[in-house]
């Protein structure tokens, strides 16, 4: 089973600043099959990115993935009040799939 | 559009079971398998498994085999999720989810549905 590990748990930020959202995964990820959820309070997720480094339709440029093997990072430039959120990382390459634990982005 | 409506909020007492229904909708329903993925109050998401839902063959993660089943009735595009024997710790949102036909990629899903179980 591969185990993702998301850094740092939580992120204290002001609207207008960047978030850098780490995600770390115990062995490496087969075909880039990375994705980033977010997930506001009392909603299912949402699909961001996938591919590691692809837009889910309708997800504004200022998401954005990078990363391959074992190291993934979702940046989010210039946050908005709406972009204040818990975010995952997910791999789905291999059974079993498996999403980290979360990364909380709040207001500071 | 895509949709997936899940069935409403249930409570339950320890040892009843529970069936949770996943309605299908804007998109043709045996092209796509239906996830699982449960989150406990306050905590992360865990992916349970899914079905196949041309087939119907499911595929459970580790811890939860047993009590758990999925299933579909696929003349009304709908899967569900059974869970018998209940625990105190089954408390949870279960979601069901959708993936993209053609690897495990989740790109939608359901609006989550709360199970309580408390004597």
């Amino acid at each position: 089973e591969i185990v993702l590990t998301q850094s740092p748990g939580t992120l204290s930020l002001s609207p207008g600043e960047r978030a850098i959202l780490s995600c770390r995964a115990s062995q490496s990820v087969s075909s880039t099959y990375l994705a980033w959820y977010q997930q506001k309070p009392g909603q299912a997720p949402r699909l961001l990115i996938y591919g590691a480094s692809s837009r889910a339709t309708g997800i504004p440029d200022r998401f954005s993935g990078s990363g391959s093997g074992t190291d993934f990072t979702l940046t989010i430039n210039r946050l908005e009040a709406e972009d204040f959120a818990v975010y995952y990382c997910q791999q789905y390459g291999s059974s079993p799939l498996t999403f980290g634990p979360g990364t909380r982005v709040d207001i500071k | 559009q895509v949709q997936l409506v899940q069935s409403g909020s249930e409570l339950k007492k320890p040892g009843a079971s529970v069936k949770v229904s996943c309605k299908a909708s804007g998109y043709s329903f045996t092209n796509f398998a239906v996830h699982w993925v449960r989150q406990a109050p306050g905590q992360g998401l865990e992916s349970m498994g899914w079905i196949n839902t041309d087939t119907g063959k499911p595929t459970y993660a580790q811890g939860f085999t047993g009590r758990f089943v999925f299933s579909l009735d696929t003349s009304v595009s709908t899967a569900y999720l059974q869970i018998s024997s209940l625990k105190a710790e089954d408390t949870a949102v279960f979601y069901c989810a959708r993936d993209d036909g053609r690897t495990w990629l989740i790109d939608y899903w359901g609006q989550g549905t709360l199970v309580t179980v408390s004597s």
